[in-house]
């Protein structure tokens, strides 16, 4: 069956421009997460929806960063005036349930690069 | 605040070797732990879990059980195979949805 799906997979922005990411969770799927990775490091929370409420943003890393899910399927994580330390994968996830240790299901990510 | 300390790689071991990957952590409450697998060109993928203290998880061949004593959660496997080449990381929920990583470590298993 499909699985979570994120696009674009690459974007190369450059320094100030705006960026928008998708994510496409499992149907269905109550629960949606995005996550950072920076290279070489294990991902880091940034937000998390149940439905389409934002439960959680304590990760965001600064309010360059926003995101919604406003329909509570498909999720967009936007990046306004792009910086140099923004460059990570960018981790979307999905799961069943609400609160409760529902196993995650990640997408492939998308590598942003700021040049 | 909540993290995880994972040996760190990259790890290179011949096919049929036995394998141990240490992790430890540091929780204000009561963690869950996972270990998580990223094979190369994939995403990460759940490999097992355990709930509470001296849980056992286990799944294709690896095992890790959840030491409260020690605060640890080591992978281990006994034969690798080649296939079992990728990145393994730790991770813990204390808050039962936002998952706390280590840095991954990275093994290659050579024929």
């Amino acid at each position: 069956g499909a699985g979570v799906s994120q696009s674009p997979r690459y974007k190369v922005a450059k320094r100030g421009q705006d960026v928008a990411l998708r994510c496409d969770p499992i149907s269905g799927h109550v629960s949606l997460f995005w996550y950072q990775q920076a290279l070489g490091q294990g991902p880091e929370f940034l937000t998390y929806f149940q439905n389409e409420a934002q439960l959680d943003k304590s990760g965001l890393p600064s309010d360059r960063f926003f995101a919604e899910r406003p329909e509570g399927s498909v999720s967009t994580l936007k990046i306004q005036r792009t910086q140099q330390e923004d460059s990570a994968v960018y981790l979307c996830a999905s799961s069943p349930g609400g609160f409760g240790m529902n196993e995650q299901y990640f997408g492939p990510g998308t590598r942003l690069t700021v040049t | 605040g909540d993290s995880v300390t994972q040996m760190e790689g990259p790890v290179t071991l011949s096919e049929e070797a036995f394998l141990t990957i240490n992790c430890t952590y540091t929780a204000t409450g009561y963690p869950s732990l996972f270990w998580y697998v990223q094979y190369p060109g994939e995403g990460l993928q759940l490999l097992l879990k355990a709930t509470k203290a001296d849980d056992k998880g286990s799944n294709k061949g690896f095992e890790a059980t959840y030491r409260k004593e020690t605060t640890s959660f080591h992978l281990e496997k006994g034969s690798v195979q080649v296939s079992d080449s990728a990145v393994y990381f730790c991770a813990l929920t204390v808050h039962d949805y936002k998952l706390s990583f280590g840095a991954g470590t990275t093994v290659t298993v050579r024929a």
